[in-house]
């Protein structure tokens, strides 16, 4: 059984600049859920895909979008970076509609803007 | 949201038992209480999770008490490499925020020997 696995490990961008951060899901796992953890902080949910479709989000703007595709892995696309965006991007994988589950995080990727 | 509450910090003697309190009077009858730890920037690990039984595995045992507005998670022998973060999670149970973790600030626990 595969864990989650994220891409790439470290990350330095430029303020305005886009990014594209990836993820694939656990084996078994058909959910996808991201989360930006700033340093110090717990991590912040930022929303979650289901049959390649959000199905929740947190409060991040709209510059915060994602895809997930037919083999459940997914992306997380931010716009117009901003120095605040700085933190660590986690990704977790889950079974939807199984009440009795437990989501499996991924090392994360660590986005630096300067 | 139902949020969490815990202390910031504990210490815990190596051999010891590991108790670490946390409180979600706002809780649903219907969403969970998960545990998850957190290594120095690695991303959270599973412990445990309940809804209203006691449960245990082979890492640790979560009491809930019966009004469900706290809960303990309980490392029994605790190791130096149990020293983490602690993080109490109520998970969300509907609507859309369903399957939302929210975290709050966490416990950090330190095992010394």
């Amino acid at each position: 059984e595969t864990g989650v696995t994220q891409s790439p490990t470290h990350l330095i961008k430029t303020r305005g600049q886009q990014v594209t951060l990836r993820c694939s899901s656990q084996s078994g796992h058909n959910t996808v859920s991201w989360y930006q953890q700033a340093l110090g902080q717990g991590p912040q949910f930022i929303f979650q895909y289901y049959r390649e479709e959000e199905n929740g989000r947190g409060n991040f703007p709209p510059r915060f979008s994602g895809l997930q595709f037919p083999n459940y892995s997914s992306e997380l696309n931010v716009n117009a970076l901003e120095l605040d965006d700085s933190a660590l991007y986690l990704c977790a994988s889950s079974l939807y509609g199984d009440e009795d589950y437990g989501y499996t995080f991924g090392s994360g990727t660590r986005l630096t803007v300067v | 949201d139902a949020k969490t509450t815990q202390p910031t910090s504990m210490d815990c003697a190596e051999g010891r038992a590991a108790n670490l309190p946390c409180n979600h009077s706002t809780i649903s009858g219907n969403e969970y209480v998960y545990w998850y730890r957190q290594i120095h920037s690695q991303g959270p690990q599973y412990i445990i999770h309940g809804l209203k039984n006691n449960e245990t595995n082979e890492m640790a045992s979560l009491i809930i008490t019966e009004d469900r507005k706290s809960s303990t998670l309980i490392l029994p022998h605790a190791t130096l490499r149990d020293t983490a973060v602690y993080y109490c999670i109520v998970r969300h149970a509907g609507g859309t925020s369903y399957g939302k973790l929210t975290f709050g600030q966490g416990t950090i626990l330190t095992v010394h020997p």
